[in-house]
């Protein structure tokens, strides 16, 4: 299986600051066939279900503010919130979907400062 | 609007039993492969089962293989997993989440709300 590790575990930033969150695999999803990271970041808010921010890696998925964006290849990537706003206050999953199973990190939580 | 809705939760004893469902609405349910992600209380979340747009392809976590069934009935708009022996560990909230991307190889979007089943004496 591949291992997803998260880091840190917790943030605390002020706001309007930059939130950088850093997600790791134990083994590359990079495909070569088609050169794409086969990696998924999502943003859970308390008391909801995730909802996806970012796919293949560095894609915004529609509707997602552009002050989050992300990037990183092979076992290391990153997901950064540019100026952190009230409402990014959640915790933070990277996924991996380049071999079943399908595996999640930690979470990292992050509040505001 | 694309919506997912869980049903089927509860309480059961260990040993026991639960059918969850979900039901979809406003995309073409079966042209996309499903999936079951849980997370149990205070924890990270967990990709269950897996299962192809026709119902022929099913993947399993170790952690529920052999014990778990993933199924979908594509004229229902239906998503179900049967959870037999059940387990404490298995105590968690059960979210049905459409997949998207390669075959077989998703990212997960949207998520329905969840339903809670809890194993307990």
């Amino acid at each position: 299986d591949i291992v997803m590790t998260q880091s840190p575990d917790s943030l605390t930033v002020s706001l309007g600051e930059r939130a950088t969150i850093n997600c790791k695999s134990s083994y590359s999803v990079l495909f070569s066939s088609d050169n794409k990271n086969y990696l998924a970041w999502y943003q859970q808010k308390p008391g909801q279900p995730p909802r996806l921010l970012i796919y293949w890696a560095s894609i915004r998925d529609s509707g997602v503010p552009d002050r989050f964006s992300a990037s990183g290849s092979e076992t290391d990537f990153t997901l950064t919130i540019s100026s952190l706003q009230a409402e990014d206050v959640a915790v933070y999953y990277c996924q991996q979907y380049y071999s079943t199973p399908f595996t999640f990190g930690g979470g990292t939580k992050v509040e505001i400062k | 609007e694309v919506q997912l809705v869980e049903s089927g939760g509860g309480l059961v004893q260990p040993g026991g039993s639960l059918r969850l469902s979900c039901t979809a609405s406003g995309f073409t349910f079966s042209s996309y492969e499903m999936n079951w992600v849980r997370q149990a209380p205070g924890k990270g979340l967990e990709w269950v089962s897996y299962i192809g747009s026709g119902g022929g392809t099913t993947y399993y976590a170790d952690s529920v293989k052999g014990r778990f069934t993933i199924s979908r009935d594509n004229a229902k708009n239906s998503l179900y997993l049967q959870m037999n022996s059940l387990r404490a560990e298995d105590t968690a909230v059960y979210y049905c989440v459409r997949g998207r991307g390669s075959s077989g190889l998703n990212w997960f979007d949207p998520w329905g709300q969840g339903t809670l089943v809890a194993v307990s004496s």
